[in-house]
Order: C-alpha cells, then sequence, then structure tokens
C-alpha cells in the first residue's frame, strides 16, 4: 500500500459525460501527478500540482482540469467524453515537485466510456 | 516521435536468470525513473537515477548520461519479478515514458 488513494476504482459512464477522479496524497507529501494509461498511448503525464498550485503540464487535452484543494487531494474533470478517453488514470504523490523524488502511485481509476 | 525507447519489449526467463533491460533516450534529462507494474495494474517506482548506478536487493540500475543510456538488471531472476518495467525520462518539468518490457519468468 503506497499510501495514495485513488477513487472510484472504475467508472463506466457514457460518451458526452463529465465524471471526476479523486486521488489523496500520502500524509505529507505535497505533489501530486496526473497520468493516463491507455493500450495505444502508454503511459502519458498530464499534470503536476505542487502546494495547490499548478507545476507543469504534460498532454493534457483541453477537456480536462485539475486542481489541488488546501488539503492537498485532487481531482481530475473529465468532460465531453469520447471513446479514446478510456483508459486508467494514476495519480501519483511525491513529497516536493523534484524531478528527483521518489514517487508513490494510486491503485488508478480504470474509466470505460461506452 | 519517441522519446525513450525501451528494450525488448518482451523476456521469458527461467527462473535465476539474469535479466538486461535496456531503455535509451534521445532528450537531455534532469532524471530517469525506474517503474514496475505489477500484472494487477499497480505501479511502483524502483529507482531514479541522475547518475552513476544504484542497487537495491537483487536489482541494479545503471545511467550513462553521455551516451543517452540506462539499463535495469535483475540478478536470480524469481517468478514474482513477472511484471511489466517502465522507463521514465524527465527533462526538466516533463515525464515521457517507454513503452515498458513485459517480462516472464518461468519456475
Amino acid at each position: 500500500d503506497s499510501g495514495v488513494t485513488q477513487t472510484p476504482k472504475h467508472l463506466i459512464t457514457a460518451t458526452g459525460q463529465r465524471v471526476t477522479l479523486r486521488c489523496s496524497p500520502r500524509s505529507g507529501d505535497l505533489s501530486v501527478y496526473w497520468y493516463q494509461q491507455s493500450l495505444d498511448q502508454g503511459l502519458q503525464f498530464l499534470i503536476q500540482y505542487y502546494n495547490g498550485e499548478e507545476r507543469a503540464k504534460g498532454n493534457i487535452l483541453e477537456r480536462f482540469s485539475a486542481q489541488q484543494f488546501p488539503d492537498l487531494h485532487s481531482e481530475l474533470n473529465l468532460s465531453s467524453l469520447e471513446l479514446g478517453d478510456s483508459a486508467l488514470y494514476f495519480c501519483a504523490s511525491s513529497v516536493v515537485g523534484s524531478p528527483y523524488n521518489e514517487q508513490f502511485f494510486g491503485p488508478g481509476t480504470r474509466l470505460t466510456v461506452l | 516521435k519517441n522519446e525513450v525507447e525501451q528494450s525488448p519489449q518482451n523476456l521469458t526467463a527461467q527462473e535465476g536468470e539474469f535479466i538486461t533491460i535496456n531503455c535509451s533516450y534521445s532528450v537531455g534529462i534532469s532524471a530517469l525513473h525506474w517503474l514496475q507494474q505489477h500484472p494487477g495494474g499497480g505501479i511502483v517506482s524502483l529507482f531514479m537515477l541522475s547518475s552513476g548506478k544504484k542497487k537495491h536487493g537483487r536489482l541494479i540500475a545503471t545511467i550513462n548520461i553521455q551516451e543517452k543510456h540506462s539499463s535495469l538488471h535483475i540478478t536470480a531472476s524469481h517468478p514474482r519479478d513477472s511484471a511489466v518495467y517502465i522507463c521514465a525520462v524527465i527533462p526538466l518539468d516533463q515525464f515521457y515514458f517507454g513503452t515498458g518490457t513485459s517480462l516472464t519468468v518461468i519456475p
């Protein structure tokens, strides 16, 4: 158990809908990262937050948004869902936002868009 | 455009064999991570490297910054090592992942 929690574990929804994925980092970790893992694209970095502020942005679509709240939990919002958004979404946390820090991964949320 | 290339894609080994997984990258990096993804999907960080070599138990990771290459070695492989091993490179604030090496260790 990494100490990072993600909810829900599974999510099935329809095209055009909007969903919110939630991540709680390990106690004491200030940085949260979001990743998408699909069968055809592999793992991709979406976005990083550090202590409530956006720190780095990767291949995140405009239909997707995220935020980190004062209690350090983070939410990833996916809207106007398409079939291609079906994937595993992982969040990870680290003590600070440095690339030299070990990241601890949550168990992931499996999103299926029908 | 693939910033990170891993080889081999798939690897089957007999228990006890010495295993090497390679990662080559094309960008300048701050750090490189090796990740292990279990059959159930969970991801664990194995190593962070910015130079040299690190060892943890039966796992050894090396990096050559000049040649833009890293290797992950598993000594005395065991069936519980069966997993997908993923290399991730970090140029500044971005993360680029290899497609992974699927390892199966047969008893």
